[in-house]
């Protein structure tokens, strides 16, 4: 069983388009991230949620939206996609806030045309 | 052989050699750190951690060293095999933070036959 799952693992679209990106962990943490990886494997946090709550939100634009139904899951939305937005996109989970291991999915492939 | 994660620079190693793989970070106040490996293709996979009260830490072949006072982070790989292939990430954390890991930039492990 897959800890962290993401979908879809490659995407490629137009620009102008609106797109998102699943996320299911089935470990039980309470603790959710999405991470944006560009094209020199520089790592970066977007978001985490907590709950269901944004805990950390790292000055990403306001057509990345995060949303999370329940604990489990935490889907990234973008709207008016834009070249730069071309990245990989890692989902990750933890037991909760304080200072646990972090455990990341595969990752989903964005390419914007 | 020695390389310090910069600007994703290369280390070479022969199978069976020990690597030894470097890492700044930047935050004094970050008390928990994380060396994640990452394949291609593949996401950021756990190999070890350490927090801030101690200054070092054994795994399965691989060692984390931590120096507070120069803020420096090291993994050890014994016996470096062919399938530890990979880029190494080093993260650091701050408890206080909301669990928000901070990626160094990496470091490319290629291991000769």
């Amino acid at each position: 069983d897959t800890a962290v799952s993401q979908t879809p693992k490659y995407l490629v679209t137009q620009m102008g388009n609106d797109k998102s990106i699943k996320c299911e962990q089935n470990l039980g943490h309470d603790t959710m991230y999405w991470y944006k990886q560009d094209s020199k494997k520089f790592l970066k946090i977007m978001f985490s949620y907590n709950n269901k709550e944004l805990i950390i939100n790292e000055t990403v634009p306001n057509r990345f939206s995060p949303k999370s139904p329940d604990k489990a899951h935490l889907n990234l939305h973008i709207n008016s996609l834009e070249l730069g937005d071309s990245a990989v996109y890692f989902c990750a989970s933890s037991a909760d806030t304080g200072g646990n291991t972090i455990y990341f999915g595969e990752g989903s492939w964005l390419t914007v045309v | 052989g020695e390389s310090v994660g910069l600007h994703l620079p290369t280390l070479s190693v022969q199978e069976g050699d020990n690597s030894i793989i470097n890492c700044a970070y930047s935050n004094s106040a970050s008390d928990y750190f994380i060396w994640y490996k990452q394949e291609s293709g593949k996401g950021p996979q756990f190999i070890i951690d350490i927090r801030s009260n101690m200054d070092k830490r054994q795994g399965q072949r691989v060692t984390v060293l931590l120096n507070k006072t120069v803020k420096h982070l090291s993994l050890q790989i014994a016996a470096t095999q062919p399938g530890d292939s990979a880029v190494y990430f080093c993260a650091e954390n701050n408890r206080g933070g909301g669990n928000k890991l901070t990626f160094g930039t990496g470091t490319q492990l290629k291991v000769e036959l």
